[in-house]
């Protein structure tokens, strides 16, 4: 079947740190890839997202490549800043299976 | 325009008690869905409707009932609530490509 796994959290960095978030999946065929933020106290928003192997998606300094070969599409951010403190949570969506599959969410802290 | 709202935010059950969430999105999409948030298990699909007057079952229908009311409206219903569906519930409208979910604030619950 269809699944995401994402890398344990807490997150823990200091400010201007690099951030990777590691993200891998299971699925057959070509799934489209994601991204998503969730701030404390919200609903989930689309990050960024890859719909094709070596895609790369970006968005607010993330970035995400979709490698086919290693099925996984790893979070980057060259310099963390505190206001990036949030969940984030990978996912895909398959052809043929118009349902989002999400990991457990990794949570980010950011410390100044 | 306010996307997708949900009501309440927060909501104490006691066992057995039953109640509605409701979500609406303004947006006009066709699909809306159900998801459940608990700690280390990422989201779960509840049940989710493709469009008005359909509804189907997600991974984890057990316990839950929906009513597709129109095209803007979509509850969920615990008819006798347990404590294992203490979560964080939430709403979310796709436009036609399903990646690019939109999701409510969230509903708080708590059965005691």
């Amino acid at each position: 079947g269809n699944s995401v796994t994402q890398m344990e959290g807490p997150v823990t960095l200091s400010e201007e740190a690099f951030l990777t978030i590691n993200c891998t999946y299971t699925a057959t065929g070509y799934p489209s890839l994601f991204w998503y933020v969730q701030y404390p106290g919200e609903g989930l928003q689309l990050l960024l997202k890859a719909t094709k192997a070596d895609d790369k998606g970006s968005n607010k300094g993330f970035e995400a490549t979709y490698r086919k070969e290693t099925t996984s599409f790893h979070l980057e951010k060259g310099s963390v800043q505190v206001s990036d403190s949030a969940v984030y949570f990978c996912a895909l969506v398959n052809t043929g299976f118009q349902k989002l599959v999400f990991g457990t969410g990794t949570r980010l802290l950011v410390s100044p | 325009n306010a996307g997708v709202t949900q009501t309440p935010k927060f909501q104490v059950l006691k066992t057995g008690q039953s109640m509605t969430l409701q979500c609406a999105q303004d947006m006009n999409h066709n699909s809306m869905y159900w998801y459940r948030q608990d700690p280390g298990m990422g989201l779960r699909l509840i049940y989710y409707s493709a469009s008005e007057g359909t509804t189907d079952k997600g991974e984890v229908p057990n316990g839950y009932n929906v009513s597709r009311l129109n095209k803007r409206e979509f509850s969920l219903r615990l008819e006798s609530a347990a404590p294992s569906q203490t979560s964080v519930y939430f709403c979310a409208s796709p436009p036609g490509n399903l990646e690019t979910q939109y999701f409510g604030p969230g509903t708080r619950l708590l059965v005691l």
